[in-house]
């Protein structure tokens, strides 16, 4: 168990709709990742949030946005789903860098 | 941006054999880990190695951070070794823990 959570596990959707999925880092780590894992891309990193504030983008499209809360929890949203957002989207943390450390994942189907 | 290459793509054992999975990156370094992917999707920690050797158990790593390459070995090998195993690395310029995923070896591990 790495200590980060993540849900839900599982996510059946369909195009067009909206979905959230949360995550909460290990005890103490400040910095959260999202990542997604399709089958043709491998895992792709998204963004970044430190103690609430965006700090890195990667490759996320506009229809993905994520918050970092107060409490550290952070919500990664996917709107206007398509078929091809399928995927495993994994959230890490780390205290400030160092070490990252993945939850199991949510994974998402879209029909 | 860094690319992060592995070798080999695939890779079928016996159980017992010995392995070596190598990871070659295009630029220095300022983190690297070892990620194994089980065939449920987790991905777990091996080894947070941005330079130097460690061992656990029946694996090993070294990264030689001057000659951009790491080297993930496994001894003995058992069926619950199957499943992809990732290297990922952090640019020291960018900073923020951004780390780079290679695309992975498959590793199978036969009865």
């Amino acid at each position: 168990d790495s200590g980060v959570t993540q849900t839900p596990k599982h996510l059946i959707t369909a195009t067009g709709q909206r979905v959230t999925l949360r995550c909460s880092p290990r005890s103490g780590d400040l910095s959260v990742y999202w990542y997604q894992q399709s089958l043709d891309q491998g895992l792709q990193f998204l963004i970044q949030y430190y103690n609430g504030e965006e700090r890195a983008k990667g490759n996320i499209l506009e229809r993905f946005s994520a918050q970092q809360f107060p409490d550290l929890h952070s919500e990664l949203n996917l709107s206007s789903l398509e078929l091809g957002d399928s995927a495993l989207y994994f959230c890490a943390s780390s205290v400030a860098g160092g070490e990252l450390f993945f939850g199991e994942g949510s994974r998402l189907t879209v029909l | 941006g860094i690319q992060v290459e592995q070798s080999p793509p695939d890779l079928i054992l016996q159980e017992g054999a010995n392995s070596t999975l190598r990871c070659n990156f295009s630029d220095s370094v300022n983190n690297l880990q070892w990620f194994h992917q089980n065939p449920w999707g987790q991905l777990i920690n091996l080894f947070y190695i941005p330079s130097g050797t460690k061992q656990n158990g029946r694996l090993s790593a070294t990264t030689v951070a001057t000659e951009r390459y790491s080297l993930l070995y496994i001894s003995s090998s058992q069926t619950t070794d199957s499943g992809v195993y990732f290297c990922a690395v952090e640019h020291p310029l960018r900073g923020n823990n951004d780390m780079r995923f290679g695309a992975g070896t498959r590793l199978t591990v036969k009865p």
